[in-house]
């Protein structure tokens, strides 16, 4: 069975640096892209990029450009997101999810079919 | 970039019928997926590509898309099913991919 599992909460001071891991197991890891989403005490959800595990490519959301890595290692079937100068605004929940594909006339889109458990990042002094 | 449009909040009574909709320009013309998390919980995906529904998930889930309005249903409402839910649309015209609902509350009362 499709299981992603993710690292554990993390604390951290403003302008650190916070690296999440997401292993997954039960598929062929380089076949799907695995997206980040987070979310925010009491908000909704935030798309932040994706990785091709296949490639690395990546695409960020505008708003995390210059402060996003999305990285992975093939060999252990793990994804990572780094996120780098940490303010408070930061502290979220952070989730993994692997994107399935929907195919529709003359194009290609992705819904999430299964999601990591979640990683607490607290951004505080 | 692309705006969806959920109603904070949605109430209903154990047995009715919740419809939670979410609204967007043409979403007609998208797939639309939707996601519920309770509290303290992941994401869970419940209706993919408008009306689809994943292995696991019951019948009393649906959902339907047509002009600017989506619509999740939930049939024979059950307190456990009091959560909030996300609905989902992938925007390959700008870098902004994937945009979310903001959410809607289902109460059960």
């Amino acid at each position: 069975q499709v299981q992603l599992v993710q690292s554990g909460a993390e604390v951290k001071k403003p302008g650190a640096s916070v690296k999440v891991s997401c292993k997954a197991s039960g598929y062929t890891f380089t076949g799907y892209y695995m997206h980040w989403v987070r979310q925010a005490p009491g908000q909704g959800l935030e798309w932040m990029g994706r990785i091709n595990p296949n490639s690395g490519g990546t695409n960020y959301a505008q708003k995390f450009q210059g402060r996003v890595t999305m990285t992975r290692d093939t060999s252990i079937s793990t994804a990572y997101m780094e996120l780098s100068r940490l303010r408070s605004d930061d502290t979220a929940v952070y989730y993994c999810a692997r994107a399935d594909i929907v195919v529709v006339p003359a194009a290609i889109e992705y819904y999430f079919d299964y999601w990591g458990q979640g990683t607490l990042v607290t951004v505080s002094s | 970039s692309y705006v969806l449009t959920q109603p904070p909040s949605v109430s209903v009574a154990p047995g009715q019928t919740a419809r939670i909709t979410c609204g967007g320009n043409n979403i007609g013309s998208k797939s639309v997926h939707w996601y519920q998390q309770k509290p303290g919980q992941a994401p869970v995906l419940v209706v993919y590509d408008d009306s689809d529904r994943p292995s696991g998930i019951p019948e009393r889930f649906s959902g339907s898309n047509s002009g600017n309005t989506a619509t999740l249903t939930i049939s024979r409402v059950e307190a456990g099913d009091e959560a909030d839910y996300y609905c989902q649309v992938w925007d390959s015209s700008s870098d902004h991919l994937v945009v979310f609902g903001g959410g809607t509350k289902l109460t059960v009362l």
